[in-house]
């Protein structure tokens, strides 16, 4: 089946710095992959969708700038959180689509929990 | 923007007892699915709708997309301690996996042995 993985799991930080998360997909290729946020005990925001080979789509109220998102590839799409902030601090995931749609266009990765200190 | 409403916000039953969740919305969506999230994970889909009025099974849950197209309900049968989480559903306007999802607030579902 399809499978998204999604490093690093856990990451700490200090205030200022910036963080790297990876996406890939293992068994499709990925033409869209999406970023969500999710805040402890809410649902899942998306954050920004992004095309393979173009630049991201951000949803209203998500910066940009601070939110770098690349797609370089069919199968892996990073979210580098910059120059973060303890509001900042929050649980990303991210899932892809192969546009086939079916089962593959909705899977996740298990996510990546950010703590900026 | 698009929102959905999805109740009830949490549940207390018993091992055994049969779970009922439902989603609403103001708009009308193409695609809704049922997702299932444990902590520290993400969510893993249980369910997928793809036309009105679509009733579909998975082992013990059952889930209908809704004629009209703006709701859906997740039913899950004879419960057990491992069905214990946070269910949401989702929903995305233009089918396909084209589009991100938009997601209702979540059912946390506890199971008291």
């Amino acid at each position: 089946g399809a499978v998204v993985s999604q490093h690093p799991s856990w990451v700490i930080c200090k205030s200022g710095t910036s963080v790297k998360i990876e996406c890939r997909s293992l068994d499709f290729q990925a033409t869209t992959m999406f970023w969500y946020r999710q805040f402890p005990k809410q649902s899942l925001m998306l954050m920004a969708t992004s095309n393979e080979g173009s630049k991201a789509t951000y949803e209203q109220g998500v910066e940009k700038d601070k939110f770098l998102i690349n797609h370089a590839s069919l199968t892996l799409s990073t979210l580098t959180v910059t120059s973060a902030h303890p509001e900042d601090s929050s649980f990303y995931i991210c899932s892809a689509s192969d546009r086939g749609g079916g089962i593959y266009g909705y899977t996740f990765g298990s996510g990546t929990r950010l703590t900026v200190v | 923007g698009q929102q959905l409403n999805q109740s009830p916000q949490s549940m207390f039953i018993q091992e055994g007892e049969d779970v009922s969740m439902n989603c609403t919305s103001s708009s009308i969506f193409n695609t809704w699915l049922w997702y299932k999230q444990d902590p520290g994970e993400g969510p893993v889909l249980l369910i997928a709708l793809y036309k009105a009025g679509e009733l579909t099974s998975n082992g013990r849950l059952t889930a209908q997309f809704g004629i009209t197209r703006k709701d859906s309900f997740l039913n899950i049968s004879a419960s057990i301690p491992s069905d214990v989480g946070i269910y949401f559903c989702a929903g995305e306007y233009s089918g396909g996996g084209a589009d991100g999802l938009t997601f209702g607030k979540g059912t946390h579902l506890i199971i008291q042995p």
